[in-house]
């Protein structure tokens, strides 16, 4: 699977619009781009995914440029409890692994 | 809905003790179901999967074993922990084609 880059850190203001940055320049045209987050102690939560269409569902948006080399997840009205870890991976159909990386942690502030 | 459950969520185990986890799923069937640690600071390593009853791949030669009873019950184990086995041990739960991972609370294990 292709590798990621995400800024390390982030922080956003309550009820601001979050945009997290992902790279992946050297995506293949099978993989997928997934959006996962993690608070603190507990599991990975799914957010979205796509393949070179923009997505939106009730949690956020994914941007995906029109040569797939980097992508934006945007959360339209960040709280304090979208305070986390988010994950950017890119993943084929046939893989089983899901491969984090260090992630962006994103701060919303009061 | 799926939903997915895993416990204990916490344990505390002494070196060479046995060890067992049990993650189930819930509202769907024939799930691939898997088994991830996360040690600290690291990311995800995939230890086992299964696309059915009775059926576990290994991705990591390992101190851990996987059995899959029935199709929405995972359970991982050990006859002797190491120190090394300390971690947060995750369960996830996926279906269909592109599908997507689920994963389940997590259980926090620290071995002394």
């Amino acid at each position: 699977d292709a590798k990621t880059t995400q800024p390390p850190s982030m922080d956003c203001a309550e009820g601001r619009a979050a945009n997290l940055p992902c790279n992946h320049s050297t995506i293949s045209g099978n993989e997928y781009v997934y959006w996962y987050r993690q608070i603190h102690s507990q599991g990975p939560q799914y957010i979205i995914h796509g393949l070179k269409n923009n997505e939106t569902n009730e949690m956020a948006s994914l941007i995906i440029t029109e040569d797939r080399k980097s992508s934006t997840l945007i959360l339209p009205h960040a709280t304090l409890r979208d305070t986390a870890v988010y994950y950017c991976i890119v993943r084929s159909g046939s893989a089983r692994q899901l491969t984090f990386g260090s992630g962006t942690q994103l701060t919303v502030l009061p | 809905s799926q939903t997915i459950h895993q416990w204990p969520a916490t344990l505390v185990q002494p070196v060479g003790s046995p060890l067992s986890l049990e993650c189930t799923v819930e509202g769907t069937s024939n799930p691939n179901l898997y088994w991830y640690r996360q040690a600290a600071g690291r990311g995800l390593q995939l230890l086992f999967y299964s696309v059915g009853i009775g059926q576990i791949s290994s991705e990591v030669p390992q101190n851990l074993s996987a059995s899959r009873p029935q199709d929405r019950q995972f359970i991982l184990s050990s006859k002797k922990l190491l120190l090394s086995d300390s971690g947060f041990y995750l369960c996830a739960w996926g279906a269909g084609h592109q599908e997507t991972q689920y994963f389940g609370p997590g259980t926090r294990l620290l071995v002394l």
